[in-house]
């Protein structure tokens, strides 16, 4: 059964350095989101892209967060100088064109030094 | 605002007990609900989920929720738990933009 994968399962990085987290959503699915989960917290949306192009963005994704959707198959999440409170783990997900069920990758545990 | 809430933060059941766990949303439009479960080191996996018809819907590995429209909610239930329910539950609204607003969290803990 195709699944979403993410790579790397974790990521530990120094505040102020960019990074990427890399999602492979299920072939033919055409929308694509990430959410994000803070340690005791519950799971947050971040942003909805479809069609090459963000249809939604929640106000955590300000401008030091980007997608990009470069090559077809992969769906990446770019935090260009990241925070203390950027430590989370974040959760890809994708889904049809037609039906409501989205499929979640393992997720990235970003923790932010 | 569209929110999800879910009553129990942690709850603790011995093998064979009955479990309910509520989820209560609140949402003006056509509801699209889901329950999510993520085992230990597992992502998130679908459990059920309800977009019309029925409103008592059936799930993978015993189970089931029941939406009530009048009370606004989505509770889900198991007659009789298992050590390997343990695991976090996810209660999710669907928004009208199509992302999932999820609720808190439930941690289950089922003792052998």
């Amino acid at each position: 059964e195709p699944e979403v994968t993410q790579t790397p399962s974790h990521q530990v990085t120094q505040m102020g350095q960019e990074v990427i987290l890399r999602c492979v959503p299920i072939s033919n699915h055409l929308y694509f989101y990430w959410y994000r989960q803070i340690l005791g917290q519950k799971v947050e949306f971040l942003v909805s892209f479809y069609n090459n192009e963000i249809s939604e963005k929640s106000e955590i994704f300000d401008d030091q967060f980007s997608v990009e959707r470069p090559d077809g198959s992969n769906f990446t999440l770019k935090i260009r100088s990241t925070k203390l409170e950027d430590s989370a783990m974040y959760f890809c997900a994708s889904r049809r064109l037609v039906g409501n069920e989205q499929f979640f990758g393992p997720g990235t545990r970003l923790t932010v030094l | 605002a569209q929110s999800v809430s879910q009553h129990n933060h942690h709850v603790i059941l011995s093998e064979a007990a009955s479990l309910e766990l509520g989820c209560n949303y609140s949402y003006g439009g056509t509801v699209n609900l889901f329950w999510y479960v993520q085992y230990p080191g597992q992502h998130l996996q679908l459990l059920l989920k309800y977009f019309s018809g029925d409103p008592l819907v059936k799930g993978i590995k015993g189970f089931e929720a029941e939406f009530i429209k009048s009370k606004f909610s989505f509770n889900l239930r198991k007659p009789s738990v298992q050590w390997s329910d343990t695991a976090e539950y996810f209660c999710a609204v669907k928004g009208n933009t199509g992302k999932l607003i999820f609720g808190q969290g439930t941690t289950l803990q089922v003792k052998p």
